[in-house]
């Protein structure tokens, strides 16, 4: 089955910008989805499809892809993004679910 | 609202069986799939497979299947995931999400049950 790799974790000073990505096979023929988790919490549904945010979630964050790779990008990053950032996408057969590793932003 | 409403912490000795429940409310139970996803702690999130009420066709990773069994009780919007015998290893929170259409897009998930197995 395919794998999604994330970087293990990434920080942003308060207020910039910052760019999480997730690579995978699948992620060419397939959608991504992004999920945040804070710490002592269920994971949270961020982006989905092309670049589609659930209501309730901040425009600041935004999707993209590029062959292979998916982004995440938080635009203005506030103290209370700090979290656990997951992809997650159908395999290569399409039948199963794969997840990221995850990172962990960290808000300077 | 959509709920998905998860069973309270289980604490096991190794070798015994575990059922842990997903109740849904605020929309039709029958046309979503269930998700189970497990996260030993401090760990990422891990898909362990998933059910369907419309067809109660159940599909799970390779690496859970034979261990874990999904079910569902569709007369009181409920998934399962239970173990016939559980192993320390087996310790972590498991959430139950549902997935909206799109298969591996999990739009609300359960709060999460805590599984702790220890002799």
């Amino acid at each position: 089955s395919a794998e999604l790799t994330q970087d293990p974790a990434v920080s942003v000073a308060l207020g910039q910008t910052v760019r999480i990505t997730c690579q995978g096979d699948s992620l060419g023929k397939y959608y991504a989805t992004w999920y945040q988790q804070k710490p002592g919490q269920a994971p949270v549904l961020l982006i989905y499809g092309e670049n589609n945010r659930p209501s309730g979630i901040p425009d600041r964050f935004s999707g993209s892809s590029s062959g292979n790779t998916v982004s995440l990008t938080i635009t203005g990053a506030q103290a209370e993004d700090e979290a656990d950032y997951y992809c997650n996408c159908r395999d290569s057969s399409g039948s199963l679910v794969v997840f990221g590793g995850g990172t962990k932003l960290t808000v300077l | 609202e959509v709920q998905l409403e998860q069973s309270g912490t289980e604490v096991k000795k190794p070798g015994e069986s575990v059922k842990l429940s997903c109740e849904g409310s605020g929309y039709t139970f029958s046309r979503y799939s269930i998700h189970w996803v497990r996260q030993m702690p401090g760990k990422g999130l891990e898909w362990m497979g998933t059910i369907d009420p419309r067809n109660s066709y159940s599909n799970y990773s390779p690496f859970f299947q034979g261990h874990v069994t999904i079910s569902l009780d569709q007369s009181i919007n409920t998934a399962y995931l239970q173990w016939s015998s559980v192993k320390a290893s087996d310790t972590a929170m498991y959430y139950c999400a549902r997935s909206s259409g799109y298969y591996s897009l999990l739009d609300y998930w359960g709060q999460g049950t805590l599984l702790l197995v220890s002799s």
